[in-house]
């Protein structure tokens, strides 16, 4: 069975740090691109970063780049996100989802099939 | 960067009632687009993809259609469980921008 456990949210100061993490279970992680999605309360889904398999792309939402970092370690099946220089705007439930992609011809479908539970993440003085 | 926008924003429907929700691209993104389903409290969860592709165990009264910029997510006959906000999704660009959702509630 496929398991994502976010961890790592919290209440914190605005211009302080906070690292996220992901764990993975129930498939081979080093196979798939990972990503973050966050959602504010009573907002909808904000797309924030995502990861190749083997870390050789990745991309930020402009509304974070600069201050978020993503990483992953495929030995310990883990997904993070570095966020420093928080604002209040960044306060949200946060997501880890996985991407497979559907191949057909020269085509390369991807689509996040799996989510965690989400890790709140509540930016304030 | 690509902007994704839904139509409309909400809508009241009643049980077995067809329901379509629109979903436009600010570019072409060939069929490259996704829909989810989000309840309150719950994590998104894949409906369609790549424009028209049923996820697995998800019921056939969930259809999607549309390439380029402009894309449809079609209930055929709304159920209870239904009731739910639906998103769509790009993936042409790195940047997997969501649209806004679309809530649908009971009329």
């Amino acid at each position: 069975e496929v398991q994502l456990v976010e961890s790592g949210g919290g209440l914190v100061q605005p211009g302080r740090s906070l690292r996220l993490s992901c764990a993975a279970s129930g498939f081979t992680f080093d196979d798939y691109a990972m990503h973050w999605v966050r959602q504010a309360p009573g907002k909808g889904l904000e797309w924030v970063s995502g990861i190749s398999w083997n870390s050789g792309s990745i991309g930020y939402a402009d509304s974070v780049k600069g201050r978020f970092t993503i990483s992953r370690d495929n030995a310990k099946n883990s997904l993070y996100l570095q966020m420093n220089s928080l604002r209040a705007e960044d306060t949200a439930l946060y997501y880890c989802a996985k991407e497979p992609a559907f191949v057909t011809g020269s085509y390369r479908y991807c689509y996040f099939d799996y989510w965690g539970q989400g890790t709140l993440v509540t930016v304030s003085s | 960067d690509i902007q994704m926008t839904q139509s409309p924003s909400s809508l009241s429907a009643s049980v077995g009632d067809r329901v379509t929700i629109t979903c436009r691209a600010s570019q072409s993104i060939s069929s490259y687009l996704n829909w989810y389903q989000q309840k309150p409290g719950k994590a998104p969860k894949l409906l369609i993809y790549a424009a028209s592709s049923l996820q697995s165990g998800v019921p056939s009264r969930f259809s999607g259609s549309g390439s380029g910029t402009d894309f449809t997510l079609t209930i055929s006959s709304l159920q209870p469980e239904d009731f739910a906000t639906y998103y769509c999704q790009q993936s042409y660009s790195t940047r997997r921008a969501f649209g806004p959702g679309t809530k649908v509630d009971i009329k």
